[in-house]
């Protein structure tokens, strides 16, 4: 089955460090993949998107993504980490033959210490 | 003004009682969506619609039904609410296969 995995349900760095969050996909077909942010009480946000243009992603809030396909992944970085960037990352991948349906990593709670 | 607004933010049900979660978008999407978020397992596709009169079940439809009374509206219906149906459930849109666009989230504790 299509899936997506995302390593490691919690990820805590210090401020300043660098940020990392893993995310794999299970297709030899490159599919849109996209990494959705969600603030504490808050609906999903979309940090940013890749559609095949560029294997490296900008996003928003100085993160960005890029794409591998010999690895499958699509992991998120963001050089220096701030404490406003304390929140879960979801990644998620639209698969071809899906109908266009997001299938959703489980996520990652990413903790910032000061 | 919000693009994706959901009605209401939080409820407190009890079993055994019909609920309906609503969704309203501004965006012009022809496609909408109803997810569950539950923790550790993040979001799982419950039903989906491609306009009015093409709605489809996801991962999780049951227990569930829903309603695209309009190009701008998707309701979702608990007809007998039970205890694992608590969760945080959103509402998404997007044109076409594009990017999804979610709403702030329904808070749904079921007694």
């Amino acid at each position: 089955a299509q899936s997506v995995t995302q390593l490691g349900s919690h990820v805590s760095v210090s401020e300043g460090a660098l940020v990392l969050l893993r995310c794999n996909y299970s297709s030899s077909v490159p599919p849109y993949l996209f990494w959705y942010v969600q603030y504490p009480n808050q609906g999903l946000q979309l940090l940013l998107k890749y559609t095949s243009a560029a294997t490296l992603v900008k996003g928003i809030n100085g993160f960005e993504a890029e794409f591998k396909k010999s690895e499958t992944s699509f992991h998120l970085t963001k050089p220096s980490a701030h404490m406003s960037d304390a929140a879960e990352y979801f990644c998620a991948v639209i698969y071809g033959g899906s109908q266009g349906n997001l299938i959703f990593g489980k996520g990652t709670k990413l903790s910032v210490k000061p | 003004d919000a693009d994706v607004t959901q009605t209401p933010r939080n409820r407190i049900t009890k079993t055994g009682k019909r609920i309906m979660l609503e969704c309203s978008q501004t965006k012009g999407h022809d496609r909408m969506y109803w997810y569950r978020q539950d923790p550790g397992l993040g979001l799982r596709l419950i039903y989906y619609s491609f306009d009015v009169k093409d709605i489809n079940k996801g991962e999780i439809s049951d227990g569930y039904s829903v309603s695209r009374q309009a190009q701008a509206k998707f309701s979702l219906s608990l007809e007998s609410a039970i205890p694992n149906q608590t969760a945080l459930y959103f509402c998404a849109t997007s044109w076409g296969g594009e990017t999804q666009y979610f709403g702030p989230g329904t808070r749904l504790l079921v007694l």
